[in-house]
């Protein structure tokens, strides 16, 4: 069963600091890896997916990694803004035939 | 696109209560996705429909809960009787499998059972 698990749970960071998010998961025969931004009392919204096939995405100030041997995706910020505050998840699909299994998040507080 | 719609956005009830929650997937999309959502536990699966059959139920706590899609754009996820551990933000989400499977999720059911 794929268990996924997102390290730290909660960030802070100051304005302007690049960082780096962690998901590590136990199953390396990914289908693809999707993360996710959550704020609060809202709904998940979809930010980077990353196929199986593929090493990175990148989307504006966000990057997000694969590595499947290792079982292990980050997501890198760059020059964070307090607008970047709020939960991200990662979640893992196993097969194109599978659903999402995600991981608990981590909660980023990015201060001015 | 008006993206998932749920519905209601909020829901207070006493247990023992039929609760009902509505979502309608995006246009085009054959696949729908129930999650429950808590501190504890995170984001966990309840039921998976996929061109309106339901594909894996095996997340569905017990039989309190139940699912239906009676066509491809509504679906309802009802408790009977609520109990107080039900409570939660109830999600529905839907992708197409064409576009990459990337998931679109409503902005959630917030269920208080008392």
């Amino acid at each position: 069963k794929q268990e996924v698990t997102q390290i730290p749970a909660a960030l802070s960071v100051p304005e302007g600091e690049n960082l780096v998010l962690n998901c590590s998961f136990t199953d390396s025969a990914i289908y693809n890896l999707q993360w996710f931004r959550q704020d609060p009392g809202k709904g998940l919204t979809s930010l980077l997916l990353i196929q199986s096939s593929q090493r990175e995405q990148t989307s504006g100030r966000l990057n997000a990694s694969l590595d499947k041997s290792s079982g292990r995706s980050t997501l890198y910020i760059a020059a964070s803004q307090p607008g970047d505050s709020a939960t991200y998840l990662c979640a893992v699909k196993t097969s194109g035939y599978s659903t999402l299994t995600f991981g608990k998040g981590t909660m980023l507080l990015v201060s001015p | 696109d008006a993206g998932v719609i749920q519905s209601p956005r909020h829901e207070v009830t006493e247990m023992g209560q039929e609760v009902t929650l509505r979502c309608k997937p995006i246009s085009g999309h054959n696949s729908l996705f129930w999650y429950r959502q808590t501190m504890m536990r995170g984001l966990e699966l309840l039921i998976y429909f996929n061109n309106n059959v339901p594909i894996d139920d095996s997340g569905m706590p017990e039989d309190r809960f139940s699912a239906k899609m009676p066509n491809a754009s509504f679906s309802t996820l009802k408790i009977q009787p609520s109990e107080p551990r039900d409570s939660a933000v109830y999600f529905c989400a839907s992708s197409d499998r064409g576009h990459g499977n990337t998931i679109y999720f409503g902005e959630g059911s917030w269920l208080t059972v008392v």
